[in-house]
């Protein structure tokens, strides 16, 4: 049973627009809602990540929206650059695991066209 | 700080073989995670450690797979006998108490 959904599995942007990916989980004892980065050949690197008592979380370019009611939350990436080409992840875990044991989306291929 | 560090960064092994992955965390940090990435199940977390104890082995596939974490900064995961269908990358993570989890560069495992 695939505890968070992630979509969508590719996504292609043009430089300068805004990159969209969505994140669904079932599990209401979820309270850590990170988003990580991944190049070819490079490991997951932390990116940015919420707590459900904030609806949204902005860090640079990267925003993270979130909605308890509806138990999703997105990943926004204005003014996407080639740079931003990566694979992202969405992931949850809940506090009885100290928040150590995370449950990864699927995955989302970004490419972001010059 | 060197980071995560794995060995080797790819392993090919012909099915039957044992095969023994390596991991130093980053000093200081106090848990240690064993993940697998495949393209068919993703990432997928094997097991970790918390002050060098197993806390959840859950993840582990089958008995053909062990963890060991005998002190601080060393982390061994050990296949014994590999099968083609362990062919993935295998990422070693290192974290302190919950916060964000660094993540090593992989080991490229193949399985003939």
């Amino acid at each position: 049973q695939q505890q968070v959904k992630q979509s969508p599995q590719s996504l292609i942007v043009q430089k300068g627009g805004i990159s969209i990916i969505n994140c669904a989980y079932e599990n209401t004892a979820f309270d850590y809602f990170p988003w990580y980065q991944q190049f070819p050949g490079k490991g997951p690197a932390l990116l940015i990540a919420i707590r459900p008592d904030v609806s949204e979380k902005k860090e640079g370019r990267f925003t993270i929206s979130f909605n308890k009611s509806a138990k999703q939350f997105s990943l926004h990436i204005m003014d996407s650059q080639p740079g931003d080409s990566a694979t992202y992840f969405c992931a949850a875990s809940r506090p009885d695991t100290g928040f150590q044991k995370l449950v990864f989306g699927t995955g989302t291929r970004l490419l972001v066209s010059p | 700080d060197a980071g995560v560090i794995q060995s080797p960064r790819h392993e090919v092994t012909e099915m039957g073989q044992e095969v023994t992955l390596r991991c130093k965390p980053i000093s200081g940090h106090n848990s240690l995670f064993w993940y697998r990435q495949t393209m068919m199940r993703g990432l997928e977390l094997l097991i970790y450690f918390n002050n060098n104890v197993p806390i959840d082995d859950s993840g582990m596939p089958e008995d053909r797979f062990s963890a060991k974490m005998p002190n601080a900064s060393f982390s061994t995961l050990k296949i014994q006998p590999s099968e083609p269908r362990d062919s993935a990358v295998y990422f070693c993570a290192s974290s302190f108490t919950g916060n964000e989890q660094f993540f090593g560069p992989g080991t490229r495992l193949t399985v003939l």
